[in-house]
């Protein structure tokens, strides 16, 4: 009964390689995010969708590309594989739409660590 | 730039010390504020969060902090670590209409000695 999930834990793929990382959540929650975190443990924003809509996209590159099929998940697509995208990849979730319900919390999922060979 | 700064990087204690790490923000209007602790290969657990009123907040395992509004911080205590508390504790500011993004300190690793 894990509140947010991620698929895979571990990710090893060689430079140039298209992956996805799968994100779920069974809160209930409208929001979902993506944030990365480096090799010296900082993370920041990448995306933000509610109720399948993007409300943020922080200077991504297009080579991410986030899906909402539904509320409950928000997957990440990531094509043509660089070195720099090596990171932990936490997918997190929110009740509250677009931060007008500033009472909400976020929930982070287990992370999802991407190394590219 | 606007930012959140956490003073230390990296912090050793023994058991039984006192805890109190920094964190500064430089953004101006309503804030909520939060400390989450990410242990050794786990994801981020919230240790306490403060939206408004009393300034000072209890969390989660004897940690507890304080909103200073006029200097910008939000200090993370503890009077007692113990060695479980080993971690990365990161600080985070989120702002109104801002999408609900939240932006985090660079982190300060604890490291309590047994």
């Amino acid at each position: 009964d894990t509140a947010v999930s991620q698929t895979p834990k571990y990710l090893v793929t060689q430079m140039g390689n298209d992956k996805s990382i799968k994100c779920e959540q069974n809160l209930g929650h409208d929001t979902m995010y993506w944030y990365k975190q480096d090799s010296k443990k900082f993370l920041k924003i990448m995306f933000s969708y509610n109720n399948k809509e993007l409300i943020i996209n922080e200077t991504v590159p297009n080579r991410f590309s986030p899906k909402s099929p539904d509320k409950a998940h928000l997957n990440l697509h990531i094509n043509s594989l660089e070195l720099g995208d090596s990171a932990v990849y936490f997918c997190a979730s929110s009740d509250g739409t677009s931060g007008r319900a500033l009472s909400d919390e976020q929930f982070f999922g287990p992370g999802t660590r991407l190394t590219v060979l | 730039a606007q930012s959140v700064s956490q003073h230390n990087h990296h912090v050793i204690l023994s058991e039984a010390a006192s805890l109190e790490l920094g964190c500064n923000y430089s953004y101006g209007g309503t804030v909520n504020l939060f400390w989450y602790v990410q242990y050794p290969g786990q994801h981020l657990q919230l240790l306490l969060k403060y939206f408004s009123g009393d300034p000072l907040v209890k969390g989660i395992k004897g940690f507890e902090a304080e909103f200073i509004k006029s200097k910008f911080s939000f200090n993370l205590r503890k009077p007692s670590v113990q060695w479980s508390d080993t971690a990365e504790y990161f600080c985070a500011v989120r702002r109104n209409n801002q999408g609900g993004k939240l932006i985090f300190g660079q982190g300060t690793e604890l490291s309590v000695k047994p």
